[in-house]
């Protein structure tokens, strides 16, 4: 079946360095390419989401990349802070239905 | 205020029981989703039903069933529960490609 693929599964960053979460998928019929963070013990929230005729997308310090013809998209949050310490998840869809990747784990340190 | 609820918040049942978890969205979304998420796993997709009567087996979806007579209300029941059916469990909602999380569901089967 269809797949995402996510890594790294888990990633330690300085406080204030950069942070980039790589996914890849399979469906190359996917359009919709959604990031969501869920903190311990909370419900996932979409945090970003890009479609397919965009290939970059940013709100502050966080941007989306996609790359349809590697079939590759990327998650990147700048000047990391501790309130980002979360999972990560991304997703690859459509109509409305979401293959999700297995998360990543990020930890900022102090 | 619009909202997304599932109850119970913790079940803890005994094998072979059947068991229902309730969803109910008050945004009047016609799409809706139920997930397990599992370590190592991310969100996998159990059922989903893009409006009344309409539902949908999605990849994990043995031993599970849905039923959508109205608009707000998406029960998840477990026919005869399992082990492997211990999980955490999240409803989502959408009206297009945004979906909306629940709380979740944590349920123990013993």
């Amino acid at each position: 079946g269809e797949n995402v693929e996510q890594h790294p599964s888990t990633l330690s960053v300085q406080e204030g360095d950069s942070a980039v979460i790589k996914c890849t998928y399979s469906d190359s019929a996917s359009n919709y390419f959604p990031w969501y963070k869920q903190e311990l013990g909370k419900r996932p929230q979409l945090i970003i989401d890009i479609r397919s005729n965009v290939g970059e997308k940013k709100d502050q310090r966080i941007a989306v990349t996609l790359n349809k013809t590697a079939k590759h998209f990327s998650l990147h949050i700048t000047e990391t802070q501790p309130e980002d310490s979360a999972v990560y998840f991304c997703a690859a869809g459509r109509n409305y239905q979401l293959i999700w990747g297995a998360g990543t784990k990020l930890i900022i340190k102090p | 205020d619009a909202e997304i609820t599932q109850s119970p918040r913790h079940k803890i049942t005994e094998t072979g029981r059947q068991v229902t978890l309730a969803c109910h969205q008050t945004w009047n979304h016609n799409n809706m989703f139920w997930y397990r998420q599992d370590l190592g796993h991310g969100l996998r997709l159990i059922h989903y039903s893009y409006g009344v009567q309409d539902t949908n087996k999605g990849e994990v979806s043995d031993g599970y069933s849905v039923s959508r007579s109205n608009t707000e209300d998406l029960p998840l029941t477990l026919e005869s529960a399992a082990s492997s059916q211990t999980s955490v469990y999240f409803c989502a909602s959408s009206d297009g490609n945004e979906q909306f999380f629940g709380p979740g569901t944590r349920l123990t089967v013993l």
